[in-house]
């Protein structure tokens, strides 16, 4: 299916473990981003790639890590997961700048 | 520096009456604007978007916005509500500089629609 998906929808892990947000778009879009939304904080931006093998920091980087070795692909790695990144996480892709971009669902994720 | 104010945390509108969700920005550039939607459980949906070409603009679901540089306002309507609309509802400016697009994100509008 055409689109852009994120998984897993729903996902509960320990403090300290490492854990991965999958996002895969098939439009084979340059752009991808990360977001996480929280209240009272709205959308930031995690991190962005620009095209495959090029990635940078956004807004809120600080204990995630990304990477993008081919153009529909964009996971999320939480290192150590924090209580403090306790959030929902928002994948989006576009084919340039200015267009207006893309949402997936959403990964919901609580770090206890 | 860009910011962007939804002046609305909550819009409350009956079936078929007017819908009328504000938002201003501030941005030393000209921006780029857009309305997103989120319905429950969803990801945003873009629903319009403004890049300096003409100040009103139509977007998906009888849904337009109106960009009056005067008063820094970029308001989102539509003529009648549909139940289908409750969601939430971000504005969102967008700065495009040195190969980089920042976007800045409103706190949100909830709308509900009264049947």
């Amino acid at each position: 299916d055409a689109g852009i998906t994120q998984s897993p929808r729903y996902k509960i892990t320990e403090t300290g473990r490492q854990v991965t947000l999958m996002c895969h778009q098939t439009w084979s879009h340059s752009y991808m981003f990360w977001y996480r939304q929280d209240l009272g904080h709205g959308l930031r931006l995690i991190y962005y790639s620009a095209a495959a093998d090029i990635t940078d920091k956004g807004e809120v980087p600080d204990g995630y890590v990304v990477s993008r070795s081919k153009t529909e692909n964009f996971p999320l790695t939480l290192e150590s997961a924090t209580r403090s990144q306790t959030s929902v996480y928002f994948c989006a892709s576009g084919p340039g700048l200015g267009y207006g971009y893309t949402f997936g669902s959403g990964t919901r994720l609580t770090v206890v | 520096a860009q910011s962007v104010t939804q002046l609305d945390s909550h819009v409350s509108v009956s079936e078929g009456t007017p819908v009328l969700l504000r938002c201003n920005y501030s941005s030393s550039y000209s921006p780029s604007l857009f309305w997103y939607v989120q319905h429950p459980n969803k990801g945003l949906q873009l629903l319009l978007k403004y890049t300096s070409a003409a100040t009103l603009v139509k977007g998906i679901n009888g849904f337009e916005a109106e960009f009056k540089k005067s008063e820094t306002s970029f308001h989102l309507t539509k003529p009648s509500a549909h139940m289908s609309d409750a969601a939430e509802y971000f504005c969102v400016v967008s700065r495009i500089r040195f190969g980089n697009e920042k976007l800045t994100f409103g706190t949100g509008t909830r709308l509900t629609i009264i049947p």
